[in-house]
């Protein structure tokens, strides 16, 4: 099966600051690889996802990208803003979409 | 917010008793995932239903089961109860095999 691993498994930074999230995977036939914002109390949110056939992937302030030789994927968030802290989460697909997930990183911005 | 929604969002059960969640999908999706969230981890993947069919199990024991209807709604059972199993349920629905996954808010179980 799947293993992803995450770190780190907090991250402070001062507001205005980047923040880089990385993850690792075990399944060289995963393709698919998710990233899941989760506020306290709430669902996991899809803030953005890349699939193998790109290495990088850009939504205004967020950028994923992706190293299939390595197996290692990392999320970047620039300009961080107070509104960003909460618990970030990669995953990736193994067996079609069958999501395996990493343990999670608390990003705290501070102001 | 998704259109996926599930009910009840609390529940509190007993060691041994069964509980039956609900997941209803967004408008179009046919696959839907169901997870198990410990506190302080990441989801876990428990199974999968396309179209009606199961498409794929995580490491769960049978005791844990699932449907899909006909209008793709979804529930999870899970029988006999332990400890172990106060959690945070979550299903997530998508339009394919392969698509993104939406969550739900999720089914918060204690047992005590």
């Amino acid at each position: 099966g799947e293993n992803v691993e995450q770190h780190p498994s907090t991250l402070s930074v001062q507001e205005g600051d980047s923040a880089v999230i990385k993850c690792t995977y075990s399944d060289s036939a995963s393709n698919y690889f998710p990233w899941y914002k989760q506020e306290l109390g709430k669902r996991p949110q899809l803030i953005i996802d890349i699939r193998s056939n790109v290495g990088e992937k850009k939504d205004q302030r967020i950028a994923v990208t992706l190293n299939k030789t390595a197996k290692h994927f990392s999320l970047h968030i620039t300009e961080t803003q107070p509104e960003d802290s909460a618990v970030y989460f990669c995953a990736a697909n193994h067996a079609g979409n069958m999501l395996t997930f990493g343990g999670g990183t608390r990003l705290m911005v501070k102001p | 917010e998704t259109g996926v929604t599930q009910s009840p969002t609390h529940l509190i059960k007993t060691r041994g008793q069964q509980v039956t969640l609900r997941c209803s999908s967004q408008s179009g999706h046919n696959t839907v995932s169901w997870y198990q969230q410990a506190l302080g981890q990441g989801p876990q993947f428990i199974f999968q239903y396309y179209r009606e069919e199961e498409n794929g199990r995580g490491n769960f024991p049978p005791r844990f089961s699932g449907l899909q209807f006909p209008n793709y709604s979804s529930e999870l059972n899970v029988n006999a109860l332990e400890l172990d199993d106060s959690a945070l349920y979550l299903c997530a629905s998508s339009g394919g095999v392969e698509e993104t996954q939406y969550f739900g808010p999720g089914t918060r179980l204690l047992v005590l």
